[in-house]
């Protein structure tokens, strides 16, 4: 079973404007992690929040993590066509080398 | 060097062959991971190498057979697969500090297609 899920599934956006994820777990963590993924290919490492941050930014990217709710959101400002990709929260467990990602969100930005 | 290469890129198989997938990594990662990819799925992990050492198998039919030479290679090797083991299949590393019991962030490569006919 998946430890995160997230919404919406699919997304498709104009380029310039925001694009906004979100992604809900099930058990406690001590971190979350994000990762992007191009067509058919490998996953790139985007950003990782630790328990005990709300709120991290790198670039254009800006993640929040509620650990009360159980929730993280990947907010992409002023996207590119080259942001089209498949974006996935991930969550490490069985002692941390274990990591399990959510289903990910499919993000289409139309030039 | 901040890269996992993966060989083949394609590979074309049937139920009767044996063959074999490589993933390299010179970062001085200590932690090493096989993952599944199905079309419009997440990576489903199959096997983690802790210092060498396979410390998680997630139940993976014996048709597949993981194996870590040394610190920076890990195989993956295949026999008398299905069609339905048709998948992209991704290579990944990260630090590992067994004491914290702390894994950071993952370092894909580009996968393997691989196609069983």
């Amino acid at each position: 079973s998946q430890q995160g899920e997230e919404d919406p599934q699919a997304l498709s956006i104009q380029e310039g404007e925001n694009a906004t994820m979100n992604c809900s777990y099930k058990t406690s963590i001590n971190n979350l992690q994000w990762y992007r993924q191009n067509s058919g290919r490998g996953l790139v490492h985007l950003i990782l929040i630790r328990s005990n941050e709300r709120e991290k930014h790198s670039g254009r990217l800006r993640v929040t993590l509620d650990t009360s709710k159980k929730s993280s959101s990947l907010l992409i400002t002023a996207s590119r066509a080259a942001d089209t990709a498949s974006y996935f929260c991930a969550t490490p467990t069985s002692g941390g080398n274990k990591l399990t990602f959510g289903g990910g969100t499919r993000v289409l930005v139309k030039p | 060097d901040t890269e996992v290469t993966q060989t083949p890129k394609h590979l074309v198989m049937g139920m009767t062959n044996k063959k074999s997938l490589k993933c390299e990594q010179h970062m001085g990662h200590r932690a090493m991971y096989w993952y599944k990819q199905k079309a419009k799925k997440p990576p489903e992990l199959m096997f983690v190498y802790s210092y060498e050492k396979l410390s998680i198998n997630e139940s993976v039919p014996s048709r597949f057979s993981p194996e870590c030479p040394n610190s920076s290679l890990l195989n993956l090797h295949l026999h008398a697969l299905q069609p339905e083991d048709s998948a992209l299949y991704l290579c990944a590393s990260s630090q590992a500090d067994l004491l914290a019991l702390s894994y950071n962030e993952q370092f894909f490569g580009p996968g393997t297609r691989l196609t069983v006919l």
